[in-house]
């Protein structure tokens, strides 16, 4: 079974503050998803990464996927309240495979 | 971009009684849609696999005669608690996936709570 270590499981930082988030896993992974979800919501994709050593960035966001493809990294730069909520890495294959996500709380 | 429709939102039913959660595709087929189970700020823990036309798989430790999974079109999977006690209570999410990396579309949940 592939599995998908998340860290820190919760994180409450103050606004304008940077974090970052790490998902590791024993596996490689084709790609691999980063989700973020709101309380009473589904989650929704913000990034696939596919290149080992490939580096996205959405605005604030950047991501890093590992060069073994096998870990990656979401740092958030200036966090803001906005950002608050459960962000979830998943390794994509047939179906995903989740990690057990990141709880985040910003405050102002 | 795809859009999956859950439905109910939220349904608060008495204990032994059977809800149905429905999950649609709204504007694509979607062969295989993914059922989860969610607590409170934790991860998706993934119940079955609802495949068209064919038994839904599901995942160890998951009871099939319990949530009973029906994948009767290619736009409707419908998941059913039967005789819901109140540790059914949860949130569950449907989700289609067409794999190979694509991108997952997730209905909006349901918040099942059995009193």
């Amino acid at each position: 079974t592939q599995l998908l270590e998340q860290s820190p499981q919760f994180l409450s930082i103050q606004e304008g503050e940077n974090l970052t988030v790490y998902c590791n896993s024993s596996s490689v992974f084709s790609s691999l998803q980063w989700y973020r979800q709101e309380p009473g919501e589904g989650p929704v994709l913000l990034v696939t990464v596919v290149t080992g050593g490939e580096v996205k960035k959405l605005k604030r966001l950047t991501f890093q996927f590992g060069d073994a493809r096998k870990d990656s990294s979401l740092h958030i730069t200036a966090a803001q309240p906005g950002d608050t909520g459960l962000y979830l890495c998943a390794g994509a294959g047939s179906r995903l495979t989740f990690g057990e996500g990141t709880q985040l709380t910003v405050n102002p | 971009g795809a859009v999956v429709s859950q439905h109910p939102s939220w349904v608060i039913c008495k204990s032994g009684t059977s809800v149905k959660i429905e999950c649609r595709s709204l504007d694509f087929q979607a062969t295989t849609m993914f059922w989860y189970r969610q607590f409170p700020k934790q991860s998706l823990m993934l119940m079955a696999t609802s495949n068209e036309g064919s038994k839904a798989t599901y995942e160890q430790g998951v009871e099939k005669d319990k949530f009973l999974i029906n994948h009767a079109s290619l736009t409707l999977s419908t998941l059913t608690v039967t005789s819901a006690h109140p540790e059914d209570s949860s949130f569950y999410i449907c989700s289609a996936y067409l794999g190979s990396g694509t991108e997952a579309f997730f209905g909006q949940g349901t918040r099942l709570t059995v009193v």
